[in-house]
């Protein structure tokens, strides 16, 4: 299965923008890449997915590097509310696409400071 | 509002005890997933259900086992709980029709202490 890498922890100031970044060297052609962040005592929720072509939607942004190897999600404006563990995950394509299962590393505790 | 909603959400056993732990979902998804989070390890997938009967081992099925009798209910069985069952079990849902993209919707989980 490909893997992605994040870092364990960062920090940002209120109302800053805040770069997530996410390796994944061993992507493959058609994996598409997700990001779910997990507020505290909460399950994860959906945050963004994308394939090649960077994405917007009104809870962030994911730029897809041109060679797929890496992704950064963008919070254009972080809330504290904005504090959470974010996680990059890879689709996992062993399924053959039927049931969408995904698999979660230890992803990025985000700290957001006032 | 889409919803996943697990039984428990604290529940306190002791070693060797049978443990239910119930998922239900209103959004008619096709499946379901069962995961555990424990600190430093992330979440670790025991089982998923693409259909109503069927089920697939995850990562870490040892010590579990699942059932899905109605599309909308998935339960996870510990047959005889054990103190390294301790942890917080997250149930999801999502629909087939989305393949590689869909949503996984979470539950708010279930924190189980095994004495």
């Amino acid at each position: 299965d490909a893997k992605t890498t994040q870092p364990n922890s960062m920090e940002s100031n209120e109302e800053e923008p805040v770069h997530l970044p996410c390796n994944h060297s061993t992507i493959s052609g058609t994996d598409y890449i997700h990001w779910y962040r997990q507020l505290p005592s909460q399950g994860p929720e959906y945050v963004i997915h994308g394939l090649t072509s960077n994405v917007n939607n009104r809870m962030a942004s994911l730029a897809i590097a041109e060679d797929r190897k890496s992704s950064t999600l963008i919070l254009h404006r972080a809330t504290l509310r904005d504090a959470a563990v974010y996680y990059c995950i890879l689709r996992d394509r062993a399924d053959g696409g039927a049931t969408n299962k995904l698999i979660f590393g230890t992803g990025t505790l985000l700290a957001v400071q006032p | 509002d889409v919803k996943v909603t697990q039984s428990s959400r604290y529940l306190v056993k002791r070693t060797g005890e049978k443990v239910f732990l119930e998922c239900v979902q209103d959004m008619d998804h096709e499946n379901m997933f069962w995961y555990r989070q424990d600190p430093g390890l992330g979440l670790r997938l025991i089982y998923f259900s693409y259909d109503v009967k069927m089920k697939e081992k995850g990562d870490i099925p040892e010590g579990y086992s699942v059932s899905r009798e109605k599309k909308e209910r998935f339960s996870l069985i510990l047959e005889s709980a054990s103190t390294n069952q301790t942890s917080m079990y997250l149930c999801a849902s999502s629909s087939s029709g989305d393949g590689y993209t869909g949503e996984l919707f979470f539950g708010e989980g279930s924190r189980l202490t095994v004495l």
